[in-house]
């Protein structure tokens, strides 16, 4: 099957500095990533949308500037949360699709835990 | 805002019980899919369901999808442990969205 990576698994980091996390398509290419969050026992909140080679079109509520995401091949996607804080602390889970439309299936990333301190 | 709803929020078995769980909206889906998920890992695609009244099986695991599309079951027979876990639905929309239910948890007691 399909499979998608993620790095790191976990970081930590002090308040105000910037993470970067991958998702990376290994055995196919990603048109499409989506890039969602999850806090402790709740469910998948979706982010934002990226395809590669345009801009990322975000979810309502979620700040563009504060949760940068670049898509610039069809294997790699990256997620940049700038000026980290606490809050942001989260499970971050990207999934990757062959195709512009979230109809096609989704393949999921094993999830990077940001812990922000 | 089309919304998913997944009762019961919490259960905890013992081995070898059965049961159910539901996974409700108000909101028509082109299709719904059942996802497993275990702690610190991303979520497994069980099963998608497309057709209203559809039924799928996958060896203990039965799923089913309401005939107006709106609603969706699980039904695992004879749990076991290794059945544990987070058990997410989601529905995609008539927009090509994928919308996550909260989740059940899932704790099967050897």
């Amino acid at each position: 099957g399909a499979v998608v990576s993620q790095h790191p698994s976990r970081v930590i980091c002090k308040s105000g500095t910037s993470v970067k996390i991958e998702c990376r398509s290994l055995d196919f290419q990603a048109t499409t990533m989506f890039w969602y969050r999850q806090f402790p026992k709740k469910s998948l909140m979706l982010m934002a949308t990226s395809n590669e080679g345009s801009k990322a079109t975000y979810e309502q509520g979620v700040e563009k500037d504060k949760f940068l995401i670049n898509h610039a091949s069809l294997t790699l996607s990256t997620l940049t949360v700038t000026s980290a804080h606490p809050e942001d602390s989260s499970f971050y889970i990207c999934s990757a699709a062959v195709g512009t439309s979230s109809y096609n299936e989704q393949f999921f990333g094993p999830g990077t835990r940001l812990t922000v301190l | 805002t089309q919304l998913l709803e997944q009762s019961p929020q919490f259960l905890s078995i013992q081995e070898g019980e059965n049961l159910t769980v539901y996974c409700n909206s108000s909101s028509v889906f082109s299709s719904l899919q059942w996802y497993r998920q275990e702690p610190g890992e991303g979520p497994v695609l069980l099963v998608t369901v497309v057709t209203g009244g559809e039924v799928k099986k996958l060896k203990r695991l039965t799923f089913q999808f309401g005939d107006a599309r709106k609603d969706s079951s699980l039904h695992i027979t004879a749990a076991q442990p290794g059945d544990t876990g987070l058990y997410l639905c989601a529905g995609r929309t008539s927009y090509d969205k994928v919308i996550f239910g909260p989740g059940t948890s899932l704790s099967v007691i050897p």
